[in-house]
């Protein structure tokens, strides 16, 4: 695809329900990264992965939060038993290798997620 | 670890009056230094990058940014603001391999 695509693009779930949040990076972006933006506040890093290992996860706010990258491609972030503090927009971006190679992160729309 | 701030959370200008948008990082060595743009509705757009070298830095839309070490500060800049600037900035500093960014500030700009 032309950019990286995120879905779904808005969800309401109820609280203690569990969520998947999907990515498709741009084809041929090795990293991927997630992030989260609550309401004024900034960005969030969540996880970041290299292929399909995930070599810093430090950001997950807790062992409900996982996530998990296959193909080296699509990224599925997974929150189980959500609450209502996990409402926010979840936000992936993707490049063709991490910040420090001097490459772009281009970010995708996002998905708002809003726990009822 | 390495962090940025961004003193402002909100600023508002007249449309056609100059803008700087501050941030400061927290960081040893020579940092890999972004801004970064979110409009309404939008993902966020790389503006401009530092990565070493010329520390004025040039991006899209008008936007520059000059590093100086010796304040520790990375400061947005645009000679001219449009109408069409109004969103929210933030600065990011690179570190193990991710973004780390700063609060934000947002732009209003009025007529």
């Amino acid at each position: 695809g032309a950019g990286v695509s995120q879905s779904p693009s808005n969800k309401v779930t109820e609280k203690g329900k569990d969520v998947e949040l999907r990515c498709d990076p741009i084809s041929g972006h090795t990293a991927l990264y997630w992030y989260r933006q609550s309401l004024g506040q900034g960005l969030e890093f969540l996880i970041y992965f290299q292929g399909n290992s995930a070599p810093d996860k430090s950001g997950l706010p807790s062992d409900r939060f996982s996530a998990e990258r296959t193909g080296g491609s699509v990224s599925t972030l997974t929150i189980q038993r959500t609450q209502q503090e996990d409402s926010a927009v979840y936000l992936c971006a993707s490049s063709l290798a991490p910040p420090a190679s001097n490459t772009e992160a281009f970010f995708g729309q996002g998905t708002r997620l809003t726990v009822v | 670890a390495q962090s940025v701030t961004q003193p402002d959370i909100h600023i508002t200008v007249s449309e056609g009056a100059s803008l700087e948008l501050r941030c400061n990082y927290s960081y040893g060595a020579t940092p890999y230094l972004f801004w970064y743009v979110q409009s309404p509705g939008q993902g966020l757009q790389l503006l401009l990058k530092y990565f070493s070298g010329d520390t004025l830095v040039q991006g899209i839309k008008g936007f520059e940014a000059e590093f100086k070490r010796s304040q520790s500060s990375f400061n947005l800049r645009k000679p001219s603001v449009h109408w069409s600037d109004a969103a929210e900035y933030f600065c990011a500093v690179e570190s193990a391999d991710k973004l780390i960014f700063g609060t934000g500030t947002r732009l209003q700009v009025f007529p």
